[in-house]
């Protein structure tokens, strides 16, 4: 059984473009989730989505950054326009209902590594 | 807030040498604890976990105990191969936070000959 993936696996752009990055979860989870490591910083939560519907967004950290999963299956997060500041590792992660903390793990994707010059 | 605190790196061991990184955690709840890992061009995998007070996770010769009363889950190997280097992150999760995951900094490990 495939794994999460994620697109692409790096991506370098200048400050003011627009950058969109895509996750696929394990067919059949319904929770997905990004996450963000900044260089050498912990690995931060941004948002989390049951299928299509965002059941948090706190840790998004601003109105450039906009996640999509229509159709409950793959999921996009976009930023536009892009800053110095989001360059970083974007992970997505993926679980059965009931999450990590219920039923098992989160199983995560290999990141994209994003680089704004 | 729920929060993780890693014992900073980078870490340079021998090979056969013991292991430790030190973790600790706040949560407001009763969270799972987890010690993911990523390999050099791979994601993250789950290297083991504990969802409750006095349990102890282990797999490939890593072990963590959940002590509740030290908010800790410090990682151990008694024989590190040059395999494990890795970097090790360690986290909570809670359904208090949604299962949203709490991760600490990362600690690089590098093992030689």
């Amino acid at each position: 059984e495939a794994g999460v993936t994620q697109f692409p696996s790096h991506s370098v752009i200048e400050k003011g473009q627009t950058v969109t990055l895509r996750c696929d979860p394990i067919s059949g989870h319904d929770n997905l989730y990004w996450y963000r490591r900044v260089m050498g910083k912990e690995i931060k939560f941004l948002l989390h989505f049951v299928k299509e519907s965002k059941q948090d967004e706190s840790g998004m950290p601003n109105n450039r950054f906009l996640a999509e999963r229509t159709g409950g299956t793959y999921s996009t997060l976009k930023v536009q326009p892009a800053e110095l500041e989001d360059s970083g590792v974007y992970f997505c992660a993926s679980s059965q209902e009931g999450g990590a903390g219920v039923l098992g793990e989160q199983f995560f994707g290999p990141g994209t590594r994003l680089t704004v010059l | 807030g729920d929060s993780v605190t890693q014992m900073e790196g980078p870490v340079t061991l021998s090979e056969e040498a013991f292991l430790t990184i030190n973790c600790t955690y706040t949560a407001t709840g009763y969270p799972s604890l987890f010690w993911y890992v990523q390999y050099p061009g791979e994601g993250l995998q789950l290297l083991l976990k504990a969802t409750k007070a006095d349990d102890k996770g282990s797999n490939k010769g890593f072990e963590a105990t959940y002590r509740k009363e030290t908010t800790s889950f410090h990682l151990e190997k008694g024989s590190v191969q040059v395999s494990d280097s890795a970097v090790y992150f360690c986290a909570l999760s809670s359904s208090n936070t949604g299962n949203q995951f709490y991760f600490g900094t990362g600690t690089s490990l590098t093992v030689i000959p």
